[in-house]
């Protein structure tokens, strides 16, 4: 059974950073591109970064680029969002995605719960 | 910038009523173009992939069907367990290349 499990939501200040991890389980993980996606409560889907297996292709969302950083690890199965200079619109839960094949074009064929990340002073 | 639109954003129909939601794409995005089911208070889920392709364990009541720049979800018998907010999402090369449309919330009359 494909298993990913968010970590690292947090309520966070302005301007400070985060980081987020998802533990992937039930697949190869080097075989599969990996996404983060986010929705304010309430609000729809926005795709936020992705990393195809080998970590050769990354891309980011205007919204987050340059201020966020996915990286991945095959060893441990994990996925991870370096997020710095977080703003209130940052606000969200964080859905770790599985893509459907190794590299980075594809759709998403399992999410994770999710966890929240809370932007305020 | 590729837009993704859906009509309509909302949605109440019958038990057992035929439901269709449409996806618009700005440009042509052949047929890459998947669709999400996401029920209150849960993650969102894969339900068609490649424009018309079931994944797995999906009900064949939902369908879908389309290519370039116009798509459609259907469900041919809307059953109380499918009310749920419905999204496309395009996955071609041109940027930006992960879009999801705005959403098509459904739920019975």
């Amino acid at each position: 059974e494909v298993q990913l499990v968010e970590s690292g939501g947090d309520l966070v200040q302005p301007g400070r950073s985060l980081r987020l991890s998802c533990a992937a389980a039930g697949f190869r993980f080097d075989d599969h591109a990996m996404h983060w996606v986010r929705q304010v409560p309430g609000k729809g889907l926005e795709w936020v970064s992705g990393i195809d297996w080998n970590s050769n292709s990354i891309d980011y969302a205007d919204s987050v680029r340059g201020r966020f950083t996915i990286s991945r690890d095959n060893a441990k199965s994990s996925l991870y969002l370096q997020m710095n200079s977080l703003r209130p619109e940052d606000t969200a839960f964080y859905y770790c995605t599985r893509g459907s094949g190794s590299r980075f074009l594809g759709y998403f064929d399992y999410w994770g719960q999710g966890t929240l990340v809370t932007v305020s002073s | 910038d590729i837009q993704m639109t859906q009509s309509p954003s909302s949605l109440s129909a019958s038990v057992g009523d035929r439901v269709t939601i449409t996806c618009r794409a700005s440009q042509a995005i052949s047929n890459y173009l998947a669709w999400y089911q996401q029920k209150p208070g849960k993650v969102p889920k894969l339900l068609i992939y490649a424009a018309s392709t079931l994944q797995s364990g999906v009900p064949s009541r939902f369908s879908g069907s389309g290519s370039g720049t116009d798509f459609t979800l259907t469900i041919s018998s809307l059953q109380p367990e499918d009310v749920a907010t419905y999204y496309c999402q395009k996955y071609n090369s041109v940027p930006p290349i992960f879009t999801f449309g705005p959403g098509t919330k459904v739920d019975i009359k």
